[in-house]
């Protein structure tokens, strides 16, 4: 399967502010994702990011709040904006290489504001 | 809706016993059924699908259309099975419905 890269693996922030995550891929993927785990709950999908096109949000997810590119089918960056508490949780990058296959997970940015 | 249900936020058992991990789902079509496993402080990873029909680590999970049901399942449980454990639907997208998880803890 791929080999996903996502950075950075864990951060502190100061609310009121935005940090943007990372996730590289090691080949072309037809399908990206993020998705967010908040502490003690299950991983929930926020966007399927489009490569030269606007991100596709889930209910209760906002491109304002979470702003999403994908330059190329390798690349995207998930932004997490006016950061507060609340938005404490791992997030996380998915793919799918394509077809039927499954998909596959980075290791997570674990995000803590404070 | 699509939603899936996992009743046991921990299951325990001793080594060597059976383990059954209980999955049920709500999906009005023909849905893809995963099981995810997440060891400590490593990356949710693919444990089985169902259209693969393969037992992975010993595990197997058969999809059950009329009980709605996708429960994994192991005859004997090893320490190193010990880790969070996610059931997960695919529909007619491409989007992923999680469970909430199980933990297994299996003691010595």
């Amino acid at each position: 399967s791929a080999v996903i890269s996502q950075k950075p693996s864990r951060d502190i922030c100061q609310r009121g502010t935005s940090l943007t995550i990372q996730c590289q891929v090691d080949s072309q993927v037809t399908m990206m994702f993020w998705y967010r785990q908040q502490p003690g709950q299950s991983l929930t999908l926020i966007a399927t990011a489009n490569q030269g096109s606007e991100a596709t949000y889930e209910s209760g997810f906002v491109i304002d709040k979470f702003p999403i590119s994908r330059p190329n089918l390798t690349f995207s960056t998930l932004t997490v904006s006016n950061m507060s508490p609340e938005d404490s949780s791992i997030y996380l990058c998915s793919v799918r290489t394509g077809g039927n296959q499954p998909q596959h997970f980075g290791d997570g940015t674990r995000l803590s504001i404070l | 809706a699509q939603r899936v249900t996992q009743p046991e936020k921990l299951l325990s058992v001793f080594k060597g016993a059976p383990v059954e991990l209980k999955c049920n789902y709500s999906y009005s079509g023909s849905p893809e059924l995963f099981w995810y496993v997440q060891y400590s402080r490593q990356r949710l990873q693919l444990l089985l699908r169902h259209i693969s029909r393969e037992s992975i680590k010993g595990f197997t999970a058969d999809l059950n259309k009329g009980e709605t049901s996708f429960h994994l399942k192991k005859p004997f449980a090893q320490e190193e099975d010990s880790a969070m454990y996610y059931c997960a639907l695919r529909g007619n997208t491409d989007k992923l419905i999680f469970g909430t998880g199980t933990r297994l803890q299996v003691f010595p």
